[in-house]
């Protein structure tokens, strides 16, 4: 079965500076798709990036970033030039390529310093 | 294209009452599922189910759960007798049919349930 681990129950950052989220997870599968999602206060699960395991490039979307590693089978999340926007939970999460359910990491509680 | 939509946004229950959480997936989606977050953890999986079917219930309960999505309507998360234990949100999402170009799940805003 496959598992996603996050390391960082907390991290914190202040703002506009940059701060990396780590996830790992563990799979027998070659092909599979992995995720960031950002969970605000509100409850509200937001997708923030998601990257297909058959491209080598990292994926990005504005300030958000990813550092793939296939072999090493992680997964990390760059946040740059922080907002406090961006305080909430992320929650790193997995998909097999051939479908059925998404697994997600215990989460990480970011927090931005004014 | 309506989001997909729980409800009750907040449901209170008291010890041994039935909850019914309703989950109407995104247009288009025939793939829904059910996940339980307790407070300060992550999602986790319930159940997984496609119209009329169950793919996979292995992270559902043995006894009390019990989960539907018919041909119309939305899908139902039941859970009998409750307990306090049974306090914490609970989220639905939804994703088209596989092997399409959004693997991505798409989230409800989730239901709160408090047992009292």
């Amino acid at each position: 079965a496959q598992t996603v681990t996050q390391s960082q129950p907390e991290m914190s950052v202040q703002e506009a500076e940059t701060v990396t989220l780590s996830c790992t997870y563990d799979t027998s599968e070659s092909d599979y798709y992995l995720f960031w999602y950002k969970q605000p206060p509100s409850r509200q699960m937001i997708l923030v990036i998601r990257q297909e395991a058959y491209k080598q490039q990292n994926a990005t979307e504005n300030r958000f970033s990813v550092n793939f590693q296939k072999a090493a089978k992680s997964f990390s999340l760059k946040i740059s030039d922080s907002q406090l926007g961006d305080a909430a939970m992320y929650f790193c999460a997995y998909r097999s390529a051939e479908g059925g359910d998404m697994r997600f990491g215990a989460g990480t509680r970011l927090t931005v310093k004014p | 294209n309506a989001g997909v939509m729980q409800n009750p946004r907040h449901l209170v229950r008291r010890r041994g009452q039935e909850a019914r959480l309703r989950c109407s997936p995104m247009k288009g989606h025939s793939h829904v599922y059910w996940y339980r977050q307790l407070p300060e953890e992550g999602l986790k999986f319930m159940v997984y189910l496609q119209k009329e079917n169950i793919i996979d219930e292995s992270g559902m309960p043995k006894e009390r759960f019990s989960a539907e999505f018919p041909k119309e309507g939305p899908s139902i998360l039941r859970i009998q007798q409750v307990v306090r234990g049974d306090s914490a949100a609970y989220f639905c999402a939804s994703s088209p049919t596989a092997g399409t170009l959004v693997p991505e799940a798409f989230f409800g805003q989730g239901t709160r349930l408090t047992v009292v």
